[in-house]
């Protein structure tokens, strides 16, 4: 099965600074990657997706994620964070059609 | 568009209980429908999921069961629920275009005591 590390469960930031969050998967054969965000009192919405082509995607709310197949990783980037993206953040794996493998998640604060 | 209704929103049942929780789509035909529970400090984790009407995947070996009756419907039952069911229960389904992505409901929150 699947396993996705995020490695951080908490991270603390003010506005306007950059925000990097790691995503490592176990799974070394072709899969499509995702970063879903879920906003206080919202629903899990997809942030944004890779699936095959330029391994940097670029997603909404200027959010972008960089697939890089050495290092199994998928790493989601935000140059200037907001308020507003205070939110808990997914990343997720699958290997077919059907199955998504979930990390754990990293909550995200955001200070004015 | 094609949205996810789930109901109810919030649910305490006590130990011992049934339980029913209805997810319904609407704006799409034949979706593979999933359910997620998302417990505190976790991620999701893969419950069921469907293919097709009648069709049932089970993931995790459980308390729980799974139905879909209708093309558009998803039940999720327990007869006998245990506390360690609490949790945030997430019905997802894909696109008709694209089976890769899922989509998430927003959720029912079963509280077990």
């Amino acid at each position: 099965a699947q396993s996705v590390s995020q490695h951080n469960h908490h991270v603390i930031l003010s506005e306007a600074a950059s925000l990097e969050l790691g995503c490592n998967y176990s799974y070394g054969g072709t899969v499509n990657l995702f970063w879903y965000v879920q906003y206080p009192g919202q629903h899990l919405q997809l942030l944004l997706k890779y699936f095959s082509g330029d391994p940097l995607v670029k997603g909404i709310k200027g959010f972008e994620a960089e697939f890089i197949k050495s290092k199994f990783s998928f790493n989601l980037r935000k140059p200037s964070v907001q308020w507003s993206d205070t939110a808990e953040y997914f990343c997720a794996v699958n290997e077919n059609d059907y199955k998504l493998s979930f990390g754990a998640g990293t909550t995200v604060t955001v200070r004015a | 568009s094609q949205t996810i209704h789930q109901w109810p929103a919030t649910l305490v049942q006590p130990v011992g209980s049934p339980l029913s929780l209805e997810c319904t789509v609407e704006g799409t035909s034949n979706p593979n429908l999933y359910w997620y529970r998302q417990a505190a400090g976790r991620g999701l984790q893969l419950l069921f999921y469907s293919v097709g009407i009648g069709q049932i995947s089970s993931e995790v070996p459980q308390n729980l069961s799974a139905s879909r009756p209708q093309d558009r419907q998803f039940i999720l039952s327990s007869k006998k629920l245990l506390l360690s069911d609490s949790g945030f229960y997430l019905c997802a389904r894909t696109d008709t275009t694209s089976t890769d992505t899922q989509y998430f409901g927003p959720g029912t929150r079963l509280t077990v005591l």
